[in-house]
């Protein structure tokens, strides 16, 4: 697709309960990232994927939190035994990387609001 | 440690007035890149410019312009003659080798244009 596309848009469960919310970047972007956004608060990163390097994960804030990406192109990221404070936006983003490994500016997705009752 | 600094947390101006975004950065390296995003109420954030600090040239496009300074470490983000759809919240950002180029992410300034 010509931007970068997330699902489900919204997604409302109950607590204790997984969830797994999807990112399909943009053709051709190696760099895939996952960021948190609580409402009025600035972004949150997540983790960080980079063609078939591991990716770096030291934004997750618990074990609960986990993300693959397939194939190097869509990304899956699942919560596991969701709470309330999960309730935020997850925003995921893909860039270009170029060949010295600057990273060009990052294209987002719409976002998936999930809120855990 | 690498850092950017977004002091205002949110302006409020009336609509045609000129407003200006700042934004400081802190880094160790030589070469890095600066960002503007824009996130609109709708959510969705929409990058505006990339700068590589090599370029000290001011830009402009329509009626946004940046005003970057190493000297200050500062590069400004100022809307002219704004109007209500520019209300938004206004992100900046800077990438290095130091972060792996990660972006690293200022807190946000809240825009209000007024009618």
């Amino acid at each position: 697709g010509a931007g970068v596309s997330q699902s489900p848009s919204n997604k409302v469960t109950e607590k204790g309960k997984d969830v797994e919310l999807r990112c399909d970047p943009i053709s051709g972007h190696t760099a895939l990232y996952w960021y948190r956004q609580s409402l009025g608060q600035g972004l949150e990163f997540l983790i960080y994927f980079q063609g078939n390097s591991a990716p770096d994960k030291s934004g997750l804030p618990s074990d609960r939190f986990s993300a693959e990406r397939t194939g190097g192109s869509v990304s899956t990221l699942t919560i596991q035994r969701t709470q309330q404070e999960d309730s935020a936006v997850y925003l995921c983003a893909s860039s270009f990387v170029e060949a010295g490994g600057e990273k060009d500016e990052q294209f987002f997705g719409p976002g998936t609001r999930l809120t855990v009752l | 440690a690498q850092k950017v600094t977004q002091a205002q947390t949110e302006i409020s101006v009336v609509e045609k007035e000129d407003v200006t975004l700042d934004c400081v950065y802190e880094t160790r390296d030589t070469t890095y890149y600066l960002f503007w995003y824009k996130q609109p109420p709708s959510g969705e954030l929409v990058f505006l410019i990339r700068r590589n600090s090599f370029d000290e040239q001011n830009e402009i496009s329509g009626r946004y312009s940046w005003n970057f300074q190493k000297s200050t470490s500062s590069f400004n983000f100022t809307i002219t003659a704004s109007q209500v759809v520019d209300s938004a919240v206004y992100f900046c950002a800077l990438n290095s080798l130091d972060s792996n180029y990660q972006l690293i992410w200022g807190a946000g300034t809240k825009l209000i244009i007024k009618p």
